[in-house]
């Protein structure tokens, strides 16, 4: 089973300002890690796939890169929305895996 | 407008079972891939299980094989989990969700529905 490990658990930033999310894999994935964005009391939401393709409707102050086993999430200018809790996930191999989150809280 | 509207959770003892069950609408239900995927209270999420389109592959976590099964029922456009010898460990809120493509990602999800394993 791959592990995913995200950093850190806890980001705190204010409104306008950049955040900055790291998933790291036990072991390659290639470029097959989504991200998603989860706020209290609801389901997560699919925000990239692929490592850096934005899924349907989400903003572009939203962005991924990486590949292999080392990924970043990156929120340009944070908007109150967006505080919230934030995992990778791998598809890259069965069965597929989540990070523990980051929670980007306000500042 | 996807809908997908879980149903089945509640209060059951250890040992016990439960089905859950998913009414999809707003997109095509027979084509897609899905999949449950459960998050423990105040937890990450967790991958649960899967299913092709028709049914012939099905795919689970170590910790639910041998105890659960996921089904479909695509002239009702329905997904179901029966889930039988829970555990403690096995309380979630258990979502149901549409893979965007071949079981690797999930673009839509359903509210919830939570499932208490307790005496």
């Amino acid at each position: 089973e791959i592990v995913m490990t995200q950093s850190p658990a806890t980001l705190s930033v204010s409104p306008g300002e950049r955040a900055t999310l790291s998933c790291r894999a036990s072991q390659s994935v290639n470029s097959n890690l989504a991200w998603y964005q989860q706020k209290p009391g609801q389901a997560p939401r699919l925000l990239i796939y692929d490592a850096s393709t934005r899924a349907a409707g989400v903003p572009g102050r939203f962005s991924g890169s990486g590949s292999g086993a080392e990924f970043t999430f990156t929120i340009s200018s944070l908007q109150s929305e967006d505080f919230a809790v934030y995992y990778c996930q791998q598809y890259d191999s069965w069965p597929r895996t989540f990070g523990q989150g980051t929670k980007v809280e306000i500042k | 407008e996807v809908q997908l509207v879980e149903s089945g959770g509640g209060l059951v003892q250890p040992g016990g079972s439960l089905r859950l069950s998913c009414a999809a609408s707003g997109f095509t239900f027979s084509p897609s891939w899905m999949s449950w995927v459960r998050q423990a209270p105040g937890k990450g999420l967790e991958w649960v299980a899967n299913i092709r389109p028709d049914g012939s592959d099905k795919y689970y976590v170590d910790s639910a094989k041998g105890r659960f099964t996921i089904s479909r029922d695509n002239a009702k456009n329905s997904l179901f989990l029966q889930m039988n010898s829970l555990r403690a460990e096995d309380t979630a809120v258990y979502y149901c969700a549409r893979d965007l493509y071949s079981g690797r990602v999930w673009d839509y999800w359903g509210q919830g529905t939570l499932v208490t394993v307790s005496s």
